[in-house]
């Protein structure tokens, strides 16, 4: 996965509870960015980040946050868990103007 | 109109076979062009780029692009039951250099033995 790791693998929630979905890279590379995959719906741009303490939103930004405190880690936080965040969440970083993922977290909320 | 679009398939060839996979794209401005595969449960690979017209070659696979009309397309030449996966299309977002992308939803590829 092109030195990116994100953490956990799996999580479960009941809705309204919180959780943070960790994400890093060893490459020391500026860009990073959250994606989403529904089934039937490809990948959609949560949020990104062009550099450390820059963040900006995505296509489907509502009911997240991010925070990028460093170059190496990005981290996407959902205060109140909905089921509709059901998801598989990638995170990605770019190389060379191409992107790499991270192994991916699976996110059931109940 | 989706801005990326990729028939969901499956497309499905035989062993050998080269298979063709298509897809469109709205953004005129868009100049960078990707094919990603994903295995299931897996996350998406990089496999080819490209941002001129005409053809790119990597191997077996070869991306050919379309700016004028709008279409970018993969080609697997001597496909093999280990390219049974699902290829995602993806497109930059306007001409900018943020590394926003647009997938299309992926093209199930069956590779038959």
């Amino acid at each position: 996965n092109a030195g990116v790791t994100q953490t956990p693998k799996f999580q479960v929630l009941k809705t309204g509870q919180s959780m943070t979905l960790q994400c890093a890279q060893d490459m020391n590379h500026n860009s990073m960015y959250w994606y989403r995959q529904d089934p039937g719906m490809g990948l959609r741009l949560i949020y990104y980040s062009a550099s450390e303490g820059t963040t900006d939103k995505g296509e489907v930004p509502n009911g997240y946050n991010v925070s990028r405190l460093n170059k190496r880690e990005f981290s996407l936080r959902l205060e109140s868990a909905a089921p509709s965040q059901t998801s598989v969440y990638f995170c990605a970083v770019l190389v060379r103007n191409e992107q790499f993922f991270g192994p991916g977290t699976r996110l059931t909320v109940l | 109109q989706k801005e990326v679009e990729q028939n969901s398939g499956p497309l499905s060839v035989p062993e050998g076979a080269i298979a063709s996979l298509n897809c469109t794209y709205s953004d005129r401005g868009s100049q960078s062009f990707f094919w990603y595969r994903q295995y299931s449960g897996k996350s998406p690979e990089l496999i080819m780029s490209i941002y001129s017209n005409g053809d790119k070659e990597d191997g077996r696979f070869t991306a050919q692009l379309n700016k004028a009309s709008q279409y970018v397309s993969l080609l697997i030449r001597d496909s093999q039951p280990s390219d049974s996966a699902t290829y995602l299309c993806a497109v930059n977002r306007g001409s900018s250099n943020t590394g926003k992308l647009i997938f299309g939803q992926g093209t199930t590829l069956q590779v038959k033995p």
